[in-house]
């Protein structure tokens, strides 16, 4: 049984400060990793995604990826009370050509307070 | 407009009844998911289709069933529903011919079952 695990928090961060979301995966065969952003009641929206070991930044976002330890971290710089959501981590163990079936974490709830 | 819609939005809905969820896009995409969600449990795959001659059961597809009436439409059924069943449901569609093959979100049908 693939598994994907989050800290399901809360994790409370002050605004201005880095908010780091911390998942692990069981797959040793997985290939692409993603981040999804969930407001209360709303469905998931895409914000970052990741293939290769090391760090991608996109705006005040950096995935972090380490295949290695099998470890995907989302870093949120300057975090505003706006980011306050739940971040899903999605992990797909398929080659593309086989179809994207994503495995998700739990997911972490942040709250970053004014 | 939205790429991908669900009807209904909302369901109260009594055990033993029937009951079937909808999900349109107007992306062009092949492939369609239906998930549901838990407090606490992520997102969780209930079928999938890569197109219209194909349906694949997912993680959790006891008590449900589907129908891919066209590209554009996939839809849920709950032959007999129960209060466990009671979740927020989800309709994604992906993209094989991207290489990331990104999935996205409908708004969700949030169902009671009483």
């Amino acid at each position: 049984q693939k598994e994907v695990e989050q800290n399901s928090g809360p994790l409370s961060v002050p605004e201005g400060a880095i908010a780091s979301l911390n998942c692990t995966y069981s797959d040793r065969v997985s290939q692409s990793f993603f981040w999804y952003r969930q407001y209360s009641g709303k469905s998931p929206e895409l914000i970052m995604s990741i293939y290769s070991n090391g760090d991608k930044e996109d705006g005040r976002f950096t995935a972090q990826l380490n295949k290695a330890s099998q470890y995907v971290s989302l870093l949120i710089r300057d975090s505003q009370p706006s980011d306050s959501a739940t971040y899903l981590c999605a992990v797909n163990s398929y080659p593309n050509n086989a179809g994207n079936m994503l495995t998700f974490g739990g997911g972490t709830r942040l709250m970053v307070k004014p | 407009d939205a790429d991908v819609t669900q009807t209904p939005r909302n369901r109260i809905t009594k055990t033993g009844k029937r009951i079937m969820l909808e999900c349109s896009q107007t992306k062009g995409h092949d492939r369609m998911y239906w998930y549901r969600q838990d407090p606490g449990l992520g997102l969780r795959l209930i079928y999938y289709s890569f197109d219209v001659k194909d349906i694949n059961k997912g993680e959790i597809s006891d008590g449900y069933s589907v129908s891919r009436q066209a590209q554009a439409k996939f839809s849920l059924s709950l032959e007999s529903a129960i209060p466990n069943q009671t979740a927020l449901y989800f309709c994604a569609t992906s993209d094989p011919g991207t290489f990331t093959d990104t999935q996205y979100f409908g708004p969700g049908t949030r169902l009671t079952v009483l």
